[in-house]
């Protein structure tokens, strides 16, 4: 089985810029996440989608943050503009639900400078 | 507000030197709790859902065991690779299936 694609794998800005990261779950993975993980901490939800549909957005920055799901498979996070904080780990994750909880991809390192 | 807290946030062992982590959690109605392995450079890896206080679960030196309040993972023998970062998540049933994640433990086994 395939695992769940990301690209890139870097991506170096400078502030103010905008940058969009791809995602490709496993197919037949209604769920899909994307999550920032900050160095040293744990991951935290920006967006869950089910199928096409937003789940929860509750913690994405819609000032500058956007996400979309097409045809409910592929999938890309916007940032624009970018700022210092922005700079992290953006992963994306699938899942088809309990008990196998998600799988990951391996993820984007944005550094913003 | 469901909450996940882990300890120490880093671990040094000398390979063969059992220890355990810990995952405190704070959640309304646990569906489900989850850990995880995340090696640097890479995504977190699957390794156990737990459902219900009592319940354990073993994978090669690995034993997670779960209470009302707490979960450890008890790494048993240890061996150089099995260095990692090790993430513990909640999900619970007030929410929509997120899981909530604490800040990890970092595991270092010296040969």
């Amino acid at each position: 089985e395939a695992g769940v694609a990301q690209s890139p794998r870097y991506k170096i800005i400078e502030k103010r810029q905008s940058v969009a990261f791809w995602c490709n779950p496993i197919s037949g993975h209604a769920t899909l996440y994307w999550y920032q993980q900050i160095l040293g901490q744990g991951p935290k939800l920006l967006i869950q989608f089910q199928n096409n549909g937003v789940v929860d957005d509750s913690q994405l920055p819609k000032d500058r943050f956007s996400a979309e799901r097409l045809k409910g498979v592929d999938s890309t996070l916007k940032i624009q503009p970018a700022k210092l904080e922005d700079s992290a780990v953006y992963l994306c994750a699938s899942s088809s639900g309990l008990p196998y909880g998600y799988t990951f991809g391996s993820g984007t390192r944005l550094t913003v400078v | 507000e469901d909450q996940v807290t882990q300890s120490p946030e880093a671990l040094r062992l000398q390979e063969g030197e059992s220890s355990s982590l810990n995952c405190s959690y704070t959640v309304s109605g646990l569906r489900g709790l989850f850990w995880y392995r995340q090696d640097p450079g890479k995504g977190p890896e699957f390794l156990f859902t737990l459902y219900s206080a009592g319940e354990e679960k073993e994978k090669e030196r690995l034993k997670a065991t779960l209470t009302k309040k707490e979960s450890f993972l008890h790494i048993t023998a240890p061996k150089p690779e099995d260095s990692a970062t090790y993430l513990c998540a909640v999900q619970g049933s007030s929410n929509t299936g997120k899981l909530i994640f604490g800040q990890g433990t970092t595991l270092q086994v010296k040969p």
